[in-house]
C-alpha cells in the first residue's frame, strides 16, 4: 500500500528565507505527483503537478522536483512571505492512472512565515 | 473561488439524524471525488465518480451513501453516523484521461456528530 510521508511536520521561518519541503513515497510506480496548499478550515488549492516523466515544475516562486526512482519530491519556496503561511500537502496518483483511483496524500507540512 | 461549491459549510448532527452534503462543480469536469480529512490523519479518498459512474469505493461504511445524478453534482447522504465520523468532508473534481489532471477542491463541510 502506498504511503506518503512529509517532513518536517511543521516549520516556522522568518520572512524572506528560501525553504524546502520534503515528500517521500514508498511505491515508485506513480503516474504523477501534486503539491497542494490548504489554508485553515478551507479546501485545497493545487499548486504544481509533475507528471512521472517530468523532473520539475515551476510556478512563480515555487519549484517542485520529482525523483521517481528514489521516491522523493521537494517543494522549494523562494523569498518566503507571510502570505505563504499554510499547510502544504503532497499527493501521488498511482494505479492505472486516469484518475479512477484518486490520490494518496501525506499528512502535510504546517508552514508559518514570521513577519 | 475554485469552481467547486460545497454546502453546507458546517453541519452538526445527532447519531440518529439523516443529512446530505452537496457538491456542485462549474468547470466542465467529468470526475468528482469525496475525501475525508480527520485531525492528524492524511486525506482519505472515499468515493470516485467518472462520467457519473462510481469507479471507487474505498471500503467506506454503508452509513455513507454517495449519489451522482450528473457530472456536475455530487451528494453524500449520511445516516446513523458515529462520533468518529466527525471530520472535514471535501469534494473535488477534475478532468480524467491518460493521466489525472489537477484536482479542484471545494471549501469542505465541517461535520460534527454528537
Amino acid at each position: 500500500k502506498q504511503e506518503v510521508t512529509q517532513i518536517p511536520a511543521a516549520l516556522s521561518v522568518p520572512e524572506g528565507e528560501n525553504l524546502v519541503l520534503n515528500c517521500s513515497f514508498t511505491d515508485s510506480a506513480i503516474y504523477n505527483l501534486q503539491w497542494f496548499r490548504q489554508d485553515p478550515g478551507k479546501g485545497l488549492t493545487s499548486l504544481l503537478l509533475i507528471q512521472s516523466s517530468q523532473r520539475e515544475q515551476t510556478s512563480g516562486r515555487l519549484n517542485a522536483s520529482l525523483d521517481k526512482s528514489s521516491g522523493r519530491s521537494t517543494l522549494y519556496i523562494a523569498a518566503s512571505q507571510p502570505g505563504d503561511s499554510a499547510t502544504y500537502l503532497c499527493a501521488v496518483e498511482e494505479g492505472t492512472g486516469g484518475g479512477a483511483d484518486g490520490l494518496t496524500f501525506g499528512k502535510g507540512t504546517h508552514l508559518i512565515i514570521q513577519p | 473561488e475554485t469552481g467547486v461549491t460545497q454546502t453546507p459549510r458546517h453541519l452538526v448532527m445527532g447519531m440518529t439524524n439523516k443529512k446530505s452534503l452537496k457538491c456542485e462543480q462549474h468547470l466542465g469536469h467529468n470526475a468528482m471525488y469525496w475525501y475525508k480529512q480527520s485531525a492528524k490523519k492524511p486525506l482519505e479518498l472515499m468515493f470516485v465518480y467518472n462520467f457519473k459512474e462510481q469507479t471507487e469505493n474505498n471500503s467506506v461504511p454503508s452509513r455513507f451513501s454517495p449519489e451522482c445524478p450528473n457530472s456536475s453534482h455530487l451528494f453524500l447522504h449520511l445516516h446513523t453516523l458515529q462520533p468518529e465520523d466527525s471530520a472535514l468532508y471535501l469534494c473535488a473534481s477534475s478532468h480524467t484521461g491518460p493521466f489525472l489532471e489537477k484536482l479542484f477542491f471545494g471549501s469542505g463541510t465541517q461535520l460534527s456528530v454528537l
